[in-house]
């Protein structure tokens, strides 16, 4: 069963930055894309950003082009997400997924981290 | 960006029953469309890919149909662990854009 847990969720102001980290297990992390999508307090899903099986490219949500930044290691199989200058409008739990790989759609989710910027 | 609009936003069913929920993508986007169930305080859990493929280990009551720019989610034979919120994503083009939800409720 492919197992990611997410963590660097937490309480941040507005401003600052934080890096969420995703432990992947019992899959070969090198072999799949993998994203982030994130989800604000009542809301619906929003897709955050992808990076390609080798970290060779790596797309954006407009909202955060310029700000967060994906990568991955994958000698720790671990995924990450460095997030610059949050913004309130960044509050939201945060879910790594790996791709399917035979189509562009996030297929397994960790459950979440809860990131809060507020002063 | 495309945009993926979904109705009805909310919908009320008995136990048993046949539900569908449609989205709608702002241009063509081929069958380039997936469906995910999220229930209160959890993941979401993939259901369907490629508008009408169901996911390993997905029961055959759920099925997608559709292609271009409308869809339809269908769910028979509504069960408890069913009611939940549903969405939809295209991924034909980044950034990929999901649907607001469906929230199915029981009646």
């Amino acid at each position: 069963q492919v197992q990611l847990v997410e963590s660097g969720g937490g309480v941040v102001q507005p401003g600052r930055s934080l890096r969420l980290s995703c432990a992947a297990s019992t899959f070969t992390f090198s072999d799949y894309a993998m994203h982030w999508v994130r989800q604000a307090p009542g809301k619906g899903l929003e897709w955050v950003a992808v990076i390609s099986y080798d970290g060779s490219n790596e797309y954006y949500t407009d909202s955060v082009k310029g700000r967060f930044t994906i990568s991955r290691d994958n000698s720790k199989n671990t995924l990450y997400l460095q997030m610059n200058s949050l913004r309130a409008e960044d509050t939201a739990v945060y879910y790594c997924a790996r791709d399917l790989g035979e189509a562009t759609v996030p297929v397994t989710w960790g459950q979440g981290t809860l990131v809060t910027v507020s002063s | 960006d495309i945009q993926m609009t979904q109705s009805p936003s909310s919908l009320s069913a008995y136990v048993g029953d046949r539900v569908s929920i449609t989205c709608r993508a702002s241009q063509d986007i081929s069958h380039y469309l997936a469906w995910f169930q999220q229930k209160p305080g959890k993941a979401p859990k993939s259901l369907i890919y490629a508008a009408s493929r169901l996911q390993s280990g997905v029961p055959s009551k759920f099925s997608g149909s559709g292609s271009g720019t409308d869809f339809t989610l269908t769910i028979s034979s509504l069960q408890p662990e069913d009611f939940a919120t549903y969405y939809c994503q295209q991924y034909i083009r980044y950034p990929l854009t999901f649907g607001q939800g469906t929230r199915l409720e029981i009646k």
